[in-house]
């Protein structure tokens, strides 16, 4: 079942724009982590950011965490036609493996 | 350190046939996670092993399995397979079973 929930489903900028995703979720989690997918390929870690943690920067992403919302939202600014991908958010129950997926949310970025 | 390999990468299979997915981790990894992907569920976590035993198990029917062996090599097995086993069948791993997932390319199974 999932988890996560990605708003919105899909979203279409031009290249240098900010793009905006978020996440909710239902249960209480150890961590959540954003991961890209390109086309029917396999997923890459973006992010990480546990229970205890607000807010997170890596490169062009800043990652925040509601966990009294029990939300997430993953920005990327300055976006490029590269970043053109399905975004998911994965939370982690526990500090083990198993990871519940969003449905995830279609960025599609324009030159 | 070479990535995460899975293979094969495309398979088409017809239905009550049986299939086993392999997955080499990345070196010094001992977790492996096995997910279906498909287009109404999404992602769907189906098992996963760490030093060769079954951890963690997602809600999936008996004929999914799985085993991990002593290098870490793990192998999914799908018998008497239906339209509906037809997913992006991903596997990950991870140096512990922490946090950070590194995922394979997949493998894309057909079932006709």
């Amino acid at each position: 079942s999932q988890q996560g929930e990605e708003d919105p489903q899909a979203l279409s900028i031009q290249e240098g724009e900010n793009a905006t995703m978020n996440c909710s979720y239902k249960t209480s989690i150890n961590n959540l982590q954003w991961y890209r997918q390109n086309s029917g390929r396999g997923l890459v870690h973006l992010i990480l950011i546990r229970s205890n943690e607000r807010e997170k920067h890596s490169g062009r992403l800043r990652v925040t965490l509601d966990t009294s919302k029990k939300s997430s939202s993953l920005l990327i600014t300055a976006s490029r036609a590269a970043d053109t991908a399905s975004y998911f958010c994965a939370t982690a129950t526990t500090g083990y493996s198993t990871l519940t997926f969003g449905k995830g949310t279609m960025l599609l970025v324009s030159p | 350190k070479a990535g995460v390999t899975q293979t094969p990468r495309y398979l088409i299979k017809t239905r009550g046939q049986q299939v086993t997915l392999s997955c080499s981790p990345i070196s010094g990894h001992r977790s492996v996670s096995w997910y279906q992907q498909t287009p109404g569920q999404g992602l769907q976590f189906l098992f996963e092993y760490f030093s060769e035993t079954q951890r963690n198990k997602g809600n999936f029917p008996g004929r999914f399995s799985g085993r991990q062996f002593s290098n870490s090599r793990s192998e999914m097995n799908v018998s008497t397979l239906e339209l509906g086993d037809s997913a992006l069948y991903l596997c990950a791993s991870s140096p512990l079973g922490y946090n950070e997932q590194f995922f394979g390319p997949g493998t894309r199974l057909t079932v006709l």
